[in-house]
């Protein structure tokens, strides 16, 4: 079956804890791509890749890393998490060949909570 | 910064009803998308609609586009309590370099049974 896969799905943590939410699609995607929702502010990209070793920030990424050392899987990794990112997050993938990304596929979503 | 504003935030129809959403978007397009998310789940991709394209079918869903007023609608019809859930559109800027749909901040439908 066809899925990103998102782990873990909940995580409550403290305040400076180092933390990796793993992401991982079956689908020999190009692209993926992590964006965070919050209330009344959408769905806001953090960081994307075009391709193996090839990243980029997206409107957010202040307090995020992501690595993409295979095609298949792609972390994001919170080095010392704060409050303000307290939030549901969704990895995404997308297949599309050319440029521009087509239809993405999400995984289930991570909440994460930061105390 | 959010390309896609959703109209209505929330829309409550009762079922066998038809839902129209609409997204304004601010700057030109090469294609918008349209997500539908259930509560706390991932999101899901409904159709996608090029800019040279005015309307598109699928299934129950006809979305429309108008690149003039830089704003396109989402109709379901015939609603079900299943189609309950928030639905996003995601635009994909034509003159940005960079690679990312921008979402809106979506639509709640509720459809009652």
């Amino acid at each position: 079956e066809a899925q990103v896969t998102q782990n873990p799905r909940y995580l409550i943590t403290v305040t400076g804890k180092k933390l990796t939410v793993t992401c991982s699609q079956n689908m020999n995607h190009e692209y993926m791509s992590w964006y965070r929702q919050d209330p009344g502010l959408g769905l806001r990209q953090i960081y994307y890749s075009m391709n193996v070793e090839v990243t980029d920030k997206g409107d957010v990424p202040e307090g995020y890393k992501v690595s993409r050392k295979e095609k298949r899987n792609f972390p994001l990794i919170l080095e010392s998490p704060s409050p303000n990112q307290t939030s549901l997050y969704f990895c995404a993938s997308s297949g599309q060949r050319l440029a521009k990304p087509g239809e993405l596929f999400f995984g289930e979503g991570s909440r994460l909570t930061v105390l | 910064s959010q390309q896609g504003e959703e109209d209505p935030q929330a829309l409550s129809i009762q079922e066998g009803e038809n839902a129209t959403m609409n997204c304004s978007y601010k700057t030109s397009i090469n294609n918008l998308q349209w997500y539908r998310q259930n509560s706390g789940r991932g999101l899901v991709h409904l159709i996608l609609i090029r800019s040279n394209e005015r309307e598109k079918h699928s299934g129950r869903l006809r979305v429309t586009l108008d690149t003039s007023k830089k704003s396109s609608s989402l109709l379901i019809t015939a609603s079900r309590a299943a189609d309950t859930a928030s639905y996003f559109c995601a635009t994909d800027p034509r003159m940005d370099s960079s690679y990312k749909l921008i979402f809106g901040s979506g639509t709640r439908l509720l459809v009652r049974p």
